[in-house]
């Protein structure tokens, strides 16, 4: 299976909720993005953690990674409609000193009015 | 400051006919990749470019495709007699460095259909 592995394949929920997604790889990695993907258009970059972090803020969201579980989670606070898109986990494999990214298959997140 | 852009948006072609889908990277930024996306499915890298140069191909199939990134102009990715199989979106990338720390910044993709 692919590095980069993500669950839930799917999520819905209410507006006002927290969502959590979870990432999953397999090798050594430099760094973990996340982006996000809005239906049928590119991609957005979201957050950056670097391997030696091990969490991180940005506004409503939060990173969590674990390199020895070689695991990574998302987590958005106080979701709004507006956040309903695909969610990708990205990562660079250590060796590896481009952009040259693996990603995960994406958590499909809808956020109900 | 534009972004990437990609064009076609859209492209149709019927199998066998050649696919030539252009990335413009935002300015000031000389790195180029190129992703594809299946159905579903997270994002695959065929190949990354700096202007002239292929750097990284790998992920690129052998027959049929190709990439370029000339000194003036888009990169270009170029996929030759085209199958039902090549039907995906291709997305291109740049960043301004070709750091793995940084992020890239993504293009709205060209989704090739093959009849």
């Amino acid at each position: 299976s692919q590095q980069g592995e993500e669950d839930p394949q799917a999520l819905s929920i209410q507006e006002g909720e927290n969502a959590t997604m979870n990432c999953s790889y397999k090798t050594s990695i430099n760094n973990l993005q996340w982006y996000r993907q809005n239906s049928g258009r590119g991609l957005v970059h979201l957050i950056l953690i670097r391997s030696n972090e091990r969490e991180k803020h940005s506004g409503r969201l939060r990173v969590t990674l674990d390199t020895s579980k070689k695991s990574s989670s998302l987590l958005i606070t106080a979701s709004r409609a507006a956040d309903t898109a695909s969610y990708f986990c990205a990562t660079d494999a250590s060796g590896t000193s481009y952009g040259k990214l693996t990603f995960g298959q994406g958590t499909i997140l809808t956020v109900h009015p | 400051n534009a972004g990437v852009m990609q064009n076609p948006r859209h492209l149709v072609r019927r199998r066998g006919q050649e696919a030539r889908l252009r990335c413009s990277p935002m300015k000031g930024h000389s790195h180029v990749y190129w992703y594809r996306q299946l159905p579903e499915e997270g994002l695959k890298f065929m190949v990354y470019l700096q202007k002239e140069n292929i750097i990284d191909e790998s992920g690129m199939p052998k027959e049929r495709f190709s990439a370029e990134f000339p000194k003036e102009g888009p990169s270009i990715l170029r996929i030759q007699q085209v199958v039902r199989g090549d039907s995906a979106a291709y997305f291109c990338a740049s960043s301004p460095n070709g750091q793995g720390s940084e992020k890239l910044f993504f293009g709205s993709g060209t989704q090739l259909s093959v009849l």
